[in-house]
């Protein structure tokens, strides 16, 4: 599975967007780019995934680059519940489905 | 939809003795995952299971470690002789198949004294 790189922290305003990126500069064109979050002292929570083209559900967007190297997760207004960890994982279709989790990006929200 | 439940929540167990997690996975979801975490660490990989077949184990998962799907629907993950290493958060997690999203479960805090 190709290796993501995500920054180990960042802040953001409450009501702002926030911008998560992800750089998979190895992923091949059958790895599927997936973002699950894990709020303090819970499982992880599934938010969005995506293959080549931008997505958009009820929870954030995610964008990836034509290139598919990199992406970003979006979460338009950002709310103090949305405070976690935050991990971009790149999976191989039909290899199990397993997921390797990274560091992730543990995002504030401020208020 | 009850979601994926597990227990016990908690346990502490002392060195050596052996411990038996439960998970109850969303009905009628086929994939059922077992997760390590420790603290500070992102979730580790330990195995899978595809209804009632164990597909795949990781290299984490030492011989004293066995997990079961008897039925395709509850697992259970045993540790034997437990060491201070095993100390960690055990998910569980379950989907429909294998490129859907993985609902997880609060997870199970072990121990080891």
């Amino acid at each position: 599975d190709a290796k993501t790189t995500q920054p180990t922290s960042m802040d953001c305003a409450e009501g702002r967007a926030a911008n998560l990126p992800c750089n998979h500069s190895t992923i091949s064109g059958n790895e599927y780019v997936y973002w699950y979050r894990q709020i303090h002292s819970q499982g992880p929570q599934y938010i969005i995934h995506g293959l080549k083209n931008n997505e958009t559900n009820e929870m954030a967007s995610l964008i990836i680059t034509e290139d598919r190297k990199s992406s970003t997760l979006i979460l338009p207004h950002a709310t103090l519940r949305d405070t976690a960890v935050y991990y971009c994982i790149v999976m191989i279709y039909n290899q199990g489905g397993k997921l390797i989790f990274g560091q992730g990006t543990e995002l504030s929200v401020k208020p | 939809d009850t979601g994926v439940s597990q227990n016990p929540r908690h346990k502490i167990t002392k060195r050596g003795q052996n411990v038996t997690f439960r998970c109850d996975p969303i009905s009628e979801h086929n994939r059922l995952y077992w997760y390590r975490q420790t603290l500070g660490q992102g979730p580790e990989f330990l195995t899978y299971f595809q209804n009632e077949a164990q597909l795949e184990k990781s290299r984490l998962l030492s011989d004293r470690f066995s997990a079961e799907r008897p039925k395709g629907s509850f697992s259970t993950l045993e540790i034997q002789r437990t060491e201070q290493g095993d100390s960690a958060m055990y998910l569980c997690a379950s989907s429909r198949g294998h490129m859907d999203e993985q609902y997880f479960g609060p997870g199970t805090r072990l121990t080891v004294t």
